[in-house]
């Protein structure tokens, strides 16, 4: 069955600091990918979605993200943090007609 | 604007109870979907329609119904059947097609006292 894992639940990083947050996904062709970003009691927000060619994807907010065939992952990563990134982030797999998510990744981020 | 609308923001409902969530939207967007979301367990796919008059169950459709009687609009009933209905509804809508970009609502919550 189609899934996506998201190993971290909660990532605290500081203001400034580099972010990288992790996402497999188990699937037997390669799927379409997207990153979300969700603010407390929010809809979510798309980052960035990957469908082919390049593997390294830009996204809104200086997000990026790159896809590894071999290692069925695709991790989200951004330079430098800003305060206003703490956010709940979920990773997601479209393999036909709907949309599975992984369970997230909480991120604080210290001033 | 373009969007997605849920109503309401805040729903409160006593155990037993048959409650409707809205959901709206003026995106021309063939598919329309149902997620719950529950602390540390993500999005859950509830249902979802790809076209007028047809849908089909998620993962966790038992206690739900819905109905797609217009292109626009997607209710979802969360029933008496549904054991354990406080949470965070979302829904959402998309193109038609595999990886379309799903855009999603704000969300409505629900809790059961």
């Amino acid at each position: 069955a189609q899934s996506v894992t998201q190993p971290d639940i909660h990532i605290t990083v500081s203001e400034g600091a580099s972010l990288e947050l992790r996402c497999n996904y188990s699937y037997g062709a390669t799927p379409y990918l997207f990153w979300y970003v969700q603010s407390p009691g929010q809809g979510l927000q798309l980052l960035l979605k990957y469908f082919s060619g390049d593997t390294l994807v830009q996204g809104i907010k200086g997000f990026e993200a790159e896809f590894k065939r071999s290692q069925s992952s695709f991790n989200l990563r951004k330079p430098s943090v800003h305060w206003s990134d703490a956010a709940e982030y979920f990773c997601a797999v479209t393999p036909v007609n709907d949309m599975r998510f992984g369970a997230g990744t909480r991120l604080t981020v210290k001033p | 604007d373009g969007g997605i609308t849920q109503s309401p923001k805040y729903l409160f409902r006593k155990e037993g109870q048959n409650v409707t969530l809205s959901c709206e939207q003026n995106l021309n967007h063939d598919a329309m979907y149902w997620y719950r979301q529950d602390p540390g367990q993500g999005l859950r796919l509830i249902y979802y329609s790809q076209i007028v008059n047809d849908f089909q169950k998620g993962d966790i459709a038992e206690g739900y119904s819905v109905s797609r009687e217009k292109k626009e609009s997607f209710p979802l009933t969360v029933t008496s059947a549904q054991k354990n209905p406080t949470a965070f509804y979302l829904c959402a809508s998309s193109l038609q097609g595999a990886g379309n970009t799903i855009y999603f609502g704000e969300g409505s919550w629900l809790t059961v006292v």
